[in-house]
């Protein structure tokens, strides 16, 4: 049972690139979500979907596009990178937003 | 502004003693609160929950507390191991039809390390 799967694991962009973080699970969860972890900040919501075809923005959501045409998908996509995104990004799934949430293992994030 | 605050970031403990780690936070639309334990390198997972209809949650040596008047939780560990050493978050889940329907919101954390 792989669970909430995160590609990749490590990345360094240079300012201005885009990338998509990949997030898979495999749980059959409606509900999944993206987090970012700062020093000092904890875990910040970015996006989150309640389900395929519904997305919403979280606290945190300018430079970031998600997409959910499938339940097991949530991809995090960076349109033009900056180093404020430098980060450890987190993708979660649950079966729904007051149920626990179950992370994947993170990608760490360097933006140059 | 943060919503869901942890004001200490970090406590030490000996081992075998209480660990009492505290959250607050500000909105009152926040009906359900969870904690959340991270290790280094690895994603957080779930610990224990509580409603706002309850007081008290208890799961073996876990114990969360809530407090609606004065907006406040706090998790003990009772008795803290070398192996609860890790990072904890407390979360809050607001309540149908509010503006935090559908999010989870986290505080920033404290680091707790026990002690041998």
């Amino acid at each position: 049972n792989a669970g909430v799967t995160q590609t990749p694991k490590f990345q360094v962009l240079k300012t201005g690139q885009s990338m998509t973080l990949q997030c898979a699970q495999d749980m059959n969860h409606e509900y999944m979500s993206w987090y970012r972890q700062d020093p000092g900040m904890g875990l910040r919501l970015i996006h989150y979907s309640v389900g395929a075809g519904i997305t919403d923005q979280g606290e945190v959501p300018n430079g970031y596009n998600v997409s959910r045409s499938t339940t097991e998908d949530f991809p995090l996509r960076l349109l033009s990178a900056a180093p404020s995104q430098t980060s450890v990004y987190f993708c979660a799934s649950s079966y729904g937003s007051r149920e626990k949430l179950f992370f994947g293992s993170g990608t760490q994030l360097s933006v140059l | 502004d943060q919503q869901v605050k942890q004001n200490s970031p970090s406590l030490s403990v000996q081992e075998g003693r209480i660990s009492i780690l505290n959250c607050d936070y500000t909105n009152s639309m926040f009906d359900y609160f969870l904690w959340y334990k991270k290790y280094p390198a690895e994603g957080p997972t779930f610990l224990i929950s509580i409603s706002s209809i309850k007081d008290k949650n208890e799961d073996g040596r876990f114990t969360v507390f809530l407090n609606k008047s004065a907006k406040h939780l706090s998790l003990h560990i009772v008795p803290s191991q070398p192996g609860d050493s890790a990072v904890y978050f407390c979360a809050a889940s607001g309540e149908w039809g509010s503006s935090n329907t559908g999010k989870l919101i986290f505080g920033q954390g404290t680091t707790l390390q026990v002690k041998p």
